[in-house]
């Protein structure tokens, strides 16, 4: 059963716009959460995250909302470049692992 | 720091022959974590390491798979013998104990 889901396994985004990607986790006890970013041919890095102390956490044009009630998590990227257009991982530490969701394709159309 | 190092990149095999895929974590990392990623399961955790112990292998999908630590700088990931269905995306990556973890740019194996 998967602990942490992104439901949308792609995104397109005209540049300039928001991009909204979206996770779901079923842990109430997750505590710490990651948005991990994966250019074709590259290994995953990390790109974000925010601890369940904060609801928000923000780095430049990337931002991070927790909703803790909700079990929910969405990565903001406001304007959207082309340069995002790559695969976007919702992960959770979990013990001495990661847990990662499948993650979301995001396209930013020029 | 030259980051996490894998190698090949590229691997193509007939069904049947060994793969060994190679991985140099960065160094004063003391966990080293190996993944494989495909379409229909995305990225899935294999086999973790911690100073150089396995912790978990609980995601190795069968004997087939064997991984190992020597030292601190370098594992291998072994598929004996290797079949259509090994054919993935294989990441490396290391941290420091429950920190960041950083990925290596992958070995792409291809099982004809």
């Amino acid at each position: 059963d998967q602990q942490v889901k992104q439901n949308s396994p792609s995104l397109s985004v005209q540049e300039g716009r928001i991009s909204i990607l979206n996770c779901d986790y079923t842990n109430s006890m997750f505590d710490y959460f990651l948005w991990y970013k994966k250019y074709p041919a590259e290994g995953p890095t990390f790109l974000i995250s925010i601890s369940s102390i904060k609801d928000k956490n923000e780095d430049g044009r990337f931002t991070v909302f927790l909703n803790k009630s909700a079990k929910h998590l969405s990565l903001h990227i406001v304007p959207s470049q082309p340069g995002d257009s790559a695969v976007y991982f919702c992960a959770v530490p979990h013990h001495d692992k990661v847990i990662f969701g499948p993650g979301t394709s995001l396209s930013v159309i020029p | 720091d030259a980051g996490v190092i894998q190698s090949p990149r590229h691997e193509v095999t007939e069904m049947g022959q060994e793969v060994t895929l190679r991985c140099k974590p960065i160094s004063g990392h003391n966990s080293l974590f190996w993944y494989r990623q495909t379409m229909m399961r995305g990225l899935e955790l294999l086999i973790y390491f911690n100073n150089n112990v396995p912790i978990d292998d609980s995601g190795m999908p069968e004997d087939r798979f064997s991984a190992k630590m020597p030292n601190a700088s370098f594992s291998t990931l072994k598929i004996q013998p290797s079949e259509p269905r090994d054919s993935a995306v294989y990441f490396c990556a290391s941290s420091r104990l429950e920190e960041t973890q950083y990925f290596g740019p992958g070995t792409r194996l291809l099982v004809l």
